[in-house]
């Protein structure tokens, strides 16, 4: 089965960038995509297709996805931010990343 | 704006069948894929499967031979059903759009199913 890795945590400084990877065999020739979950809320989709955003997800989202790394990249990192993020990629099924809890602080 | 809603039993006796629907509302359920998907309490995500609106189905090899996922285009509703219930089982069962690419665009608000005598 194929298997996506992310950190447990990340710690951010409000007004910093944050960064959380997500990492699988060769993931960088499948698409990536990131949903951002707070507690007791559905996830929601924040990046598909590798760096696309949805409406009304701020700009200050990204993705980048090459090699065996995606990675979503979260600029001017405000309070609203912090969830878990769970990275996802297509491989005869839908497979989900561990998540990584974001932390504002 | 597609909007979708789970409804389920809530509680599930060991070795039962566990069966949610999803209504879909704000758009047709044809021309998609429809996903289940669980979280256990505390746990990160797992796709149970998915159908597309033709009947064709995908399942989770760990989860296929107990499960289930059926659509009624008439009611704009899909199903599942997980046979063989036990604890490990418990967890918050959402359903989702699931475009053509893998990704899902809209998820209903998770129905809580417990598993327990």
């Amino acid at each position: 089965s194929y298997d996506l890795t992310q950190p447990p945590s990340v710690s951010v400084s409000p007004g910093q960038t944050a960064s959380i990877t997500c990492s699988g065999d060769e993931l960088g020739d499948k698409f990536a995509s990131w949903y951002q979950q707070k507690p007791g809320q559905s996830p929601v989709l924040v990046i598909y297709q590798d760096r696309k955003r949805p409406s009304g997800i701020p700009e200050r989202f990204s993705g980048s996805n090459s090699g065996n790394t995606a990675t979503l990249t979260i600029s001017g990192t405000q309070a609203m931010d912090e969830a878990d993020y769970y990275c996802q990629a297509w491989d005869r099924i839908a497979v989900f990343g561990g998540g990584t809890k974001l932390t504002v602080l | 704006q597609v909007q979708l809603q789970e409804s389920g039993p809530g509680l599930v006796k060991p070795s039962e069948t566990l069966s949610v629907t999803c209504t879909v509302s704000g758009g047709s359920i044809s021309s998609y894929y429809w996903s289940w998907i669980r979280q256990p309490p505390g746990k990160g995500l797992e796709c149970i499967g998915d159908i597309y609106y033709s009947g064709s189905t995908n399942y989770n090899p760990s989860l296929k031979s107990r499960v289930t996922i059926s659509i009624d285009t008439s009611k704009n509703q899909f199903s599942l059903k997980l046979s063989s219930v036990t604890a490990a089982d418990t967890a918050v069962y959402y359903c989702a759009r699931r475009a053509r690419d893998g990704y899902f665009d809209y998820w209903g608000q998770g129905t809580l199913l417990t598993v327990s005598s």
